[in-house]
């Protein structure tokens, strides 16, 4: 059982360019979503997906496109990279209930020059 | 808003000895949950505890445990016997039932010194 798979592990990008993390998840988890890491700032919600076909903002949405075109997949999209992108990113996948466990991927380190 | 603050950005323990961890949080809501996660150098994820906001005993799991104080807003974490494995970041979060967003704190980064 894979869990949650994010790729890259490392990127690194000049400004302007586009790229896409990838997120796939074999637990059948209805939710997932990404995060972004940056120091001081804790975890902070960019996207996030209740179900195939549904996405919806998260706290920090600019710059970023995501979709949900299956259950297991869930990519983020950087449309034109900048330096203000620089981050550590998170996809993490739960069930849809209570208090269900959040499972996270091991994250994608971005640089944008 | 809902947030939650962790007022630490560092601490450090002797190993062996105990360490506790401070979190507040805000909202409006009476259920949620609480979580605890540990971050080590790996960079991975790990889920330390979680608390139900409607159970008043207050959650363990092994040398981890929390007070729970909700009428104050507070959620720290002790650790007992730390242990050098025990070194990480630890991120506070807060999650209202029925809502899937889950509100991380900033992090504190938890030192062992042998």
């Amino acid at each position: 059982n894979a869990g949650v798979t994010q790729t890259p592990k490392f990127q690194v990008l000049k400004t302007g360019q586009s790229m896409t993390l990838q997120c796939a998840q074999d637990m059948n988890h209805e939710y997932m979503s990404w995060y972004r890491q940056d120091p001081g700032m804790g975890l902070r919600l960019i996207h996030y997906s209740v179900g195939a076909g549904i996405t919806d903002q998260g706290e920090v949405p600019n710059g970023y496109n995501v979709s949900r075109s299956t259950t297991e997949d869930f990519p983020l999209r950087l449309l034109s990279a900048a330096p203000s992108q620089t981050s550590v990113y998170f996809c993490a996948s739960s069930y849809i209930g209570g208090g269900e466990k959040l499972f996270f991927g091991s994250g994608t380190q971005l640089s944008v020059l | 808003a809902q947030t939650v603050t962790q007022s630490q950005p560092e601490m450090s323990v002797q190993e062996a000895e105990t360490v506790t961890l401070s979190c507040t949080y805000d909202t409006s809501e009476s259920d949620y949950y609480l979580f605890w996660y540990k971050q080590p150098p790996s960079r991975q994820m790990i889920l330390v505890i979680r608390q139900e906001a409607y159970k008043q005993q207050n959650a363990t799991e092994n040398r981890f445990s929390v007070n729970f104080q909700k009428a104050a807003k507070s959620f720290s974490l002790k650790i007992s016997d730390s242990q050098l494995g025990d070194a990480a970041m630890y991120f506070c979060a807060y999650k209202p039932r029925g809502a899937q967003k889950l509100v991380f704190g900033q992090g504190t980064r938890l030192t062992i010194n042998p």
